[in-house]
């Protein structure tokens, strides 16, 4: 089966540092990786797509990429502030219109 | 409209009880999703409509039975359900014509208690 990993389950920065978060999958690389943000009781809220060939994506204060030999993506945070808190899911997407998720880094950026 | 709206937020039923989740997007997206999320764990998936016609089911125990009247629309049905059913319920709406790189929108799901 395909799998999504998230290494870390919580992960604490001090504001105005970068955060870096990481996603590793297994066997073959999915078409697509997605990063969405979720805050308790709350739905996920989608923030990044990246394509299999394309090897950084950025927006904003966020970046991704993707590395197909490494099979891992990373989510950074750049000059991250407390409103950056939450949980970020890391997702490979392909056919079937389906999503599989990791289980979530739990960020907190400290004042 | 770029929002994917459910109702209701909160629901406590007792194990007897016959109840239903709504869930409604007016983005045009053709693609549905009912998701259960329980605390501290990813969500998974449940069901997808795609066209208005269910195209995934992950092996969901019948007591819950989605339905999606049209295309705005999506329903999930529930009857008998057991205490360890109480979760958070997603709905999610998505472009199916971009196949697998199809963000989804999330709604802000509906809070279910089974007592």
């Amino acid at each position: 089966s395909q799998k999504i990993e998230q290494n870390s389950e919580a992960l604490n920065i001090q504001e105005g540092k970068t955060a870096t978060l990481t996603c590793n999958y297994t066997n073959y690389s999915p078409a697509y990786l997605q990063w969405y943000r979720q805050d308790p009781g709350r739905g996920p809220v989608f923030l990044l797509l990246i394509r299999e060939n394309e090897k950084e994506k950025r927006k904003e204060r966020l970046k991704v990429t993707f590395d197909t030999t490494l099979k891992q993506s990373l989510f950074h945070i750049t000059a991250s502030q407390p409103a950056d808190s939450a949980t970020y899911l890391c997702v490979r997407s392909g056919s079937a219109r389906q999503l599989t998720f990791g289980s979530g880094t739990q960020l907190t950026v400290l004042p | 409209d770029t929002e994917v709206t459910q109702t209701p937020k909160h629901l406590v039923m007792g194990m007897t009880n016959k109840k239903s989740l709504k869930c409604e997007q007016h983005m045009g997206h053709r693609a549905m999703y009912w998701y259960k999320q329980k605390a501290k764990k990813p969500p998974e998936l449940m069901f997808v409509y795609s066209y208005e016609k269910l195209s995934i089911n992950e092996s969901v125990p019948s007591r819950f039975s989605p339905e999606c009247p049209n295309s705005s629309l999506l329903n999930l049905h529930l009857h008998a359900l057991q205490p360890e059913d109480s979760a958070l319920y997603l709905c999610a709406s998505s472009h199916p014509a971009r196949e697998g790189g199809n963000e989804q929108f999330f709604g802000p799901g509906t809070r279910l208690t089974v007592l």
